[in-house]
Order: C-alpha cells, then structure tokens, then sequence
C-alpha cells in the first residue's frame, strides 16, 4: 500500500539532470519522518541510495542528491548516465498507518 | 561485509503455510532490528513488519495487509530471522526481502526469495 505518490517515468539524455518528486502527507513526509530513497537495477534487489534526505552512503556518487521540503521530498540526478536506468523509490514512515511506506515507483530512463 | 540470504520461497496453494528464513553475517545480529519487504511482480515494494532486537524487547510490528497471518520471529544463536506466513492469498505472491536497518532507512538487503500462492 504506498502512501507516497511518484511519477511513474521521468527520461533523460546522457549528461542532463532529471529530477524524481515524491508526495507524501501530513502523517508521513509532513510530519516530519526522514525520506529515504532506492535504487533497483534490474535483476537485483534495492539498494539504499539516500537516507535522513539528504545523505549518499559510501559509493553512492555524488551525482545523486535529495531534499525534502514539507510534505514532499525529490531526488535529482545529475549528469545522467546510462548505468542510471533504474527503478527509483522513496520511503518513508506513517504515523496514521504505524508502517514504513514507499512511494510508488519510478522508472527512469535514458535516452 | 554484512550478507543476508534468503531462503524456504515456492509455489504454495492459497490459504497454504511457508515459513521463510533469513541467514545474517556480518554484523551483530543480535543488536539488529530486521525487516522483511515484498515486490509483487509488476508492482512496488511493501514492507510486511519488523521486529527489534531482544534489547529492545524483541517486539514485533506489521503491516495492515498480513497482521494477524504473518509472523516474525529470531534466533539470535543462530544469526537467523524467520517470516511465517499463515493463510496464505493470491496477492502474497511476491519476492520476499530480508532487509537490516542500522538506522531507520533500510540499509542491506537479501537477494530475495519468490513465494508464488497459486492452485
């Protein structure tokens, strides 16, 4: 069940920056919780590639970058490369749910 | 190098058992809070619950879809965390993920292991 909205598809030429939003609510993203975002690369499971935001985890490059502001949160990603072709996922905690949430889902892919 | 390794998935009849298992290395097993999460085929990933370390009481929390079917459990002698799932459905059928969380992001993830519920 997830509680954080995504674009289903964002596209992108190698070199150029997208940028993936995600929707949440006064009980999730709103009410404070950290945002977290996946990356899965087809054929393998998720990997995490930002946390409390607005972090990379050692060997996450720094093309990757998140931020949050009231009940949204987005990850941009700049300087596309095709290795980037992916399914992108946020995450988060609700406190009307008491449940880790993810966003819906969004895949990425260069042109 | 922390690995999780899933196993027990397979074709179950709906309202069917399976009781999965997770192998953790790595890293303190028994200071870890563990989660388990599913992707459907074509679909997102859910979390299913988590449960904390003994030190914290062991409790355990679930999602709405399989509270009260599915259950986490672990032997912290044995590195391993476990997911039985009771009455089984249809739409439980889905790759299930062993997932350490150091913080409170979902930091390592099994290879996954696919539970198919069909008749």
């Amino acid at each position: 069940q997830s509680v954080l909205t995504q674009p289903p598809s964002v596209s992108g030429a190698p070199g150029q920056r997208v940028t993936i939003s995600c929707a949440g609510s006064s009980s999730d993203i709103g009410a404070g919780y950290d945002v977290h975002w996946y990356q899965r690369l087809p054929g393998t499971a998720p990997r995490l590639l930002i946390y409390a935001n607005n972090n990379r985890p050692s060997g996450v490059p720094d093309r990757f970058s998140g931020s949050r502001s009231g009940t949204s949160a987005s990850l941009a990603i700049s300087g596309l490369q095709p290795e980037d072709e992916a399914d992108y996922y946020c995450q988060s905690y609700d406190s009307s749910l008491s449940a880790y949430v993810f966003g819906t889902g969004t895949k990425v892919t260069v042109l | 190098e922390v690995q999780l390794v899933e196993s027990g998935g397979g074709l179950v009849t709906p309202g069917g058992s399976l009781r999965l298992s997770c192998a953790a290395s790595g890293f303190t097993f028994n200071s870890a809070w563990m989660n388990w999460v599913r992707q459907a085929p074509g679909k997102g990933l859910e979390w299913i619950g988590r449960i904390k370390s003994n030190f914290h009481g062991g409790t355990t929390d679930y999602a709405a879809p399989v509270r009260g079917r599915f259950s986490i459990s672990r032997d912290d002698s044995k590195t391993r965390l476990y997911l039985q799932m009771n009455s089984l459905e249809t739409d439980d059928t889905a790759v299930y993920y062993c997932v350490y969380s150091p913080s409170n992001s979902f930091d390592y993830w099994g290879q996954g292991t696919l539970v198919t519920v069909s008749s």
